[in-house]
């Protein structure tokens, strides 16, 4: 049974400040792994894509790898309020054409 | 790039009756579409994999002979509600494939069976 595992939330966090997103997942041969954004009653929207252990940087957002632990994270720098949607983990095990495994999402919240 | 459209938007219908949502994608070729379904306070489930020219792949506990998946071509697949009833009622979204790494979403189809 293939799991993603998400902190639901509400994390809150200011204007300005960062933003950490966690996710785990249970299968050790997962080789893809994703984040999207939700916004509320709208379909998922690609931030990023990491495939290798370690950390890759896109913007204000930072996804990292450790495969070893079947932990991948988001950061999200200066934070902003339309940064406030629900975050989405998403892990594909095989190659290309499987479907993914997506977590629960986490609602972050922006205060201004 | 890396847009994908799907139609109609949103959808209320009788039960008993089918409903046909499209997917397209419509800036790249998609030899593999993926069709999902989202309900309310719930993260997306994988439905079913579509590949063009061959059949859809289910995941388990989903019927295929109720939901109908035809991928005719590289930037068209459509998924076909046979009978629907109330508890079909949902947020269907379909991804495509790009270059057999990332997958684009649509922008979904909110179904209300009555």
């Amino acid at each position: 049974q293939k799991e993603v595992e998400q902190n639901s939330g509400p994390l809150s966090v200011p204007e300005g400040a960062i933003a950490s997103l966690n996710c785990t997942y249970s299968d050790r041969v997962s080789q893809s792994f994703f984040w999207y954004r939700q916004y509320s009653g709208k379909s998922p929207e690609l931030i990023m894509s990491i495939y290798s252990n370690g950390d890759k940087e896109d913007g204000r957002f930072t996804a990292q790898l450790n495969k070893a632990s079947q932990y991948v994270s988001l950061l999200i720098r200066d934070s902003q309020p339309s940064d406030s949607a629900t975050y989405l983990c998403a892990v594909r095990v095989g190659g290309g054409a499987d479907g993914l495994t997506f977590g629960k999402g986490t609602h972050l919240i922006i205060q201004p | 790039g890396a847009v994908v459209s799907q139609h109609p938007s949103w959808v209320i219908c009788k039960s008993g009756t089918s409903v046909k949502i499209e997917c397209r994608s419509l800036d790249f070729q998609a030899t593999t579409m993926f069709w999902y379904r989202q309900f309310p306070k719930q993260s997306l489930m994988l439905m079913a994999t579509s590949n063009e020219g061959s059949k859809a792949t289910y995941e388990q506990g989903v019927e295929k002979d109720k939901f109908l998946i035809n991928h005719a071509s590289l930037t068209l697949s459509t998924l076909t509600v046979t009978s629907a009833h109330p508890e079909d009622s949902s947020f269907y979204i379909c991804s495509a494939q790009r270059g057999g790494y990332e997958q684009f979403f649509g922008p979904g189809t909110r179904l209300t069976v009555l």
